[in-house]
């Protein structure tokens, strides 16, 4: 069966500092590896995805995620941390297999502090 | 301008009353599914469809009816709702294939009283 893990309910940052926040899954076969972000009574919006090939994958507004086969972990980075990017931040999963059932995570809050 | 759109956007019922959440996306996509978001438990997949007149179960279909008539329009149907399905739910779509991105609506606050 799929499963997502973000360890970590929240995360907080200082602005300008690199900010990770983590992810961890189990699926059989392949997956297709998904960082949405939600902001406040908004819907999701897409950042990054992993497919195949390069490890790492970089993504909208800065943001970037390298793919660890041998650890099942796809964590997302950033460089450089804004206050903006305060927000709600979900892992999600699929397999490769055909269908189109897709597991999330259960979200990780970024606090970035001016 | 490329969207989903999910109607109403919040809806307060009462236990039993049957409901229809709509969702509509122009953008042609292929995929679409419906999401219902509890703190702690992030976005469960309640069903999916991959084609016209195709639906699948996600994770927590319990509860909860889909039909897929049309390729823009893909309605969640609660029959008899329960407190317990009192959540925020959001409609998705994607283009054809698995390893594709979501587009989301904004959201439906449903009250189950």
């Amino acid at each position: 069966a799929q499963s997502v893990a973000q360890p970590e309910d929240q995360v907080n940052v200082a602005e300008g500092n690199p900010l990770t926040v983590k992810c961890t899954y189990s699926v059989s076969g392949n997956p297709y590896l998904f960082w949405y972000v939600q902001y406040p009574n908004r819907g999701l919006q897409f950042l990054l995805k992993y497919i195949t090939g390069d490890n790492l994958v970089k993504g909208s507004y800065g943001f970037e995620a390298e793919f660890n086969k041998s650890q099942t972990s796809f964590h997302l980075k950033k460089p450089s941390a804004l206050v903006s990017d305060s927000a709600l931040y979900f892992c999600a999963v699929r397999d490769n297999t055909g269908g189109f059932k897709t597991i999330f995570g259960a979200g990780t809050r970024l606090f970035v502090k001016a | 301008e490329a969207q989903v759109t999910q109607n109403p956007r919040y809806l307060i019922t009462v236990t039993g009353k049957k409901l229809t959440v709509t969702c509509s996306q122009n953008m042609n996509h292929e995929y679409m599914s419906w999401y219902r978001q509890d703190p702690g438990l992030g976005l469960r997949q309640i069903y999916y469809s991959m084609n016209v007149e195709v639906t699948d179960k996600g994770d927590v279909p319990e509860g909860y009816k889909v039909s897929r008539k049309e390729k823009r329009n893909f309605p969640l149907i609660l029959e008899s709702p329960s407190p317990n399905q009192t959540s925020l739910y959001f409609c998705a779509s994607s283009l054809k294939g698995t390893h594709n991105e979501q587009f989301f609506g904004p959201g439906t606050r449903l009250t189950v009283l």
